[in-house]
């Protein structure tokens, strides 16, 4: 089975503007949530979604937001950014409905606010 | 929130058996205490997942107490490739993931 896929990689974007990013769960997982890693912070979750619907979400301002596909594909959105966003944006994956399923990481979209 | 704690470094060497302990307070009543594994410029890792007592896999061995305020991940006999950040997952009573802040275990041949 493909593992899950963050794409870009890498980005880098200017204070103010917005940015996209893409996540492709492996095959059948129907969860996807998302983290923030920084030096400083650590791994924070961002939020979950099950079946298209956010089921949970982290403290973090409304600039941020997700969605997820039919296909259980995700999105998450950043507006207006600012210097303080930039980190790995993690991606993970899991089977189950309940939460406790373990979570399949992708490795990341590392982006840079300039 | 659960809030997590563990330590931020620690050292070992090759062949040695290595425990990781991390508190969560607040754990919700029916989630499970996962550890993952992390290497530079990568996601982290699923290791080990446990509710109580102890579970054993492959690669490690999870202990969990009656209380269930704490774990300890243990790494038998590690190597070099071992080498990494380690991180324990815990949901509070919102559901909220919380990771702590990793433990960064450095293997010394």
């Amino acid at each position: 089975k493909a593992g899950v896929t963050q794409t870009p990689r890498y980005l880098i974007k200017t204070r103010g503007q917005q940015v996209t990013l893409s996540c492709s769960p492996i095959s059948g997982h129907r969860s996807v949530s998302w983290y923030q890693q920084t030096p400083g912070q650590g791994l924070q979750f961002l939020f979950e979604y099950f079946s298209e619907t956010q089921r949970n979400k982290g403290n973090f301002p409304g600039r941020f937001s997700g969605r997820q596909f039919s296909n259980s594909r995700s999105e998450m959105n950043v507006s207006t950014l600012e210097l303080g966003d930039s980190a790995l944006y993690l991606c993970a994956s899991s089977s189950g409905s309940s939460g406790n399923s373990p979570l399949h990481f992708g490795n990341g979209t590392r982006l840079t606010v300039t | 929130l659960a809030k997590t704690t563990q330590p931020i470094s620690m050292d070992s060497y090759e062949g040695q058996e290595v425990n990781i302990t991390c508190s969560h307070n607040n754990i919700a009543t029916n989630d499970y205490i996962t550890w993952y594994q992390q290497f530079p410029s990568q996601g982290p890792r699923f290791i080990i997942q446990g509710y109580k007592t102890k579970v054993t896999n492959e690669v490690a061995s999870l202990f969990i107490p009656a209380d269930r305020k704490s774990s300890t991940l243990s790494l038998p006999r590690v190597s070099l490739s071992d080498t990494a950040v380690y991180y324990c997952l815990a949901r509070g009573g919102s559901y909220i993931p919380t990771f702590g802040r990793g433990t960064s275990l450095i293997v010394h041949p």
